[in-house]
């Protein structure tokens, strides 16, 4: 959907390298999504962003959704080959949840 | 818990052929929602129930798709006749009253030739 993008499309890291993705809506967020997909496989919820500002983290994965509620930025730190993977944001539109087309994630060796 | 399932995981068939896809909410969530994914058009909203009754199928591409809740442990979604351009994969996810997280299952790939 053009009402969310997410940038890079795709990247590649060196392992241990730090790494920064972003979702950005053209509407009000009233609830942000991080999941991981890995190839071939369904998704993996990350973590849930709500208020402005908020920022959460789940082992070396932060996320933070800003003041405006209209952007939210997924960093890992010191990547590992277990993050590679597609990483997808999903925004509560209101009544339903619209997603990104993915950002896709190698980590090189 | 044994998660969202769904079945069959792969299906390959020929264009103009009957796919029936098959999910098994997580026990005692009453939100169940149907996605497609393709490499175009990323991960898309077909519908979704609430407790069983659909409350949006604007995503439903056409009439050729079909969803059914006969019941809150098992939801179905139809393709007939099927196109080669349904080829995707298919999540079906559930959330439950209490939470506002959708939890996937591991989604079937469809193949029409």
């Amino acid at each position: 959907s053009q009402e969310l993008e997410q940038s890079p499309q795709s990247l590649i890291v060196q392992e241990g390298k730090n790494l920064t993705i972003n979702c950005t809506s053209s509407k009000t967020l009233y609830g942000l999504y991080w999941y991981k997909q890995k190839y071939g496989e369904g998704l993996i919820f990350l973590m849930m962003l709500q208020k402005g500002g908020e920022e959460k983290s789940h082992e070396k994965i932060t996320a933070k959704l800003d003041e405006k509620k209209q952007q939210s930025s997924l960093h890992i730190t010191a990547s590992q080959p277990s993050h590679a993977g597609i990483y997808l944001c999903g925004a509560d539109i209101g009544d339903k949840i619209i997603f990104g087309k993915g950002t896709r994630l190698h980590i090189l060796p | 818990d044994a998660g969202v399932i769904q079945s069959p995981r792969h299906e390959v068939t020929e264009m103009g052929q009957e796919v029936t896809l098959r999910c098994k909410p997580i026990s005692g969530h009453n939100s169940l929602f149907w996605y497609r994914q393709t490499m175009m058009r990323g991960l898309e909203l077909l519908i979704y129930f609430n407790n069983n009754v659909p409350i949006d199928d604007s995503g439903m591409p056409e009439d050729r798709f079909s969803a059914k809740m006969p019941n809150a442990s098992f939801s179905t979604l139809k393709i007939q006749p099927s196109e080669p351009r349904d080829s995707a994969v298919y999540f079906c996810a559930s959330r439950g009253a209490s939470t506002d997280t959708q939890y996937f299952g591991p989604g079937t790939r469809l193949t029409v030739l």
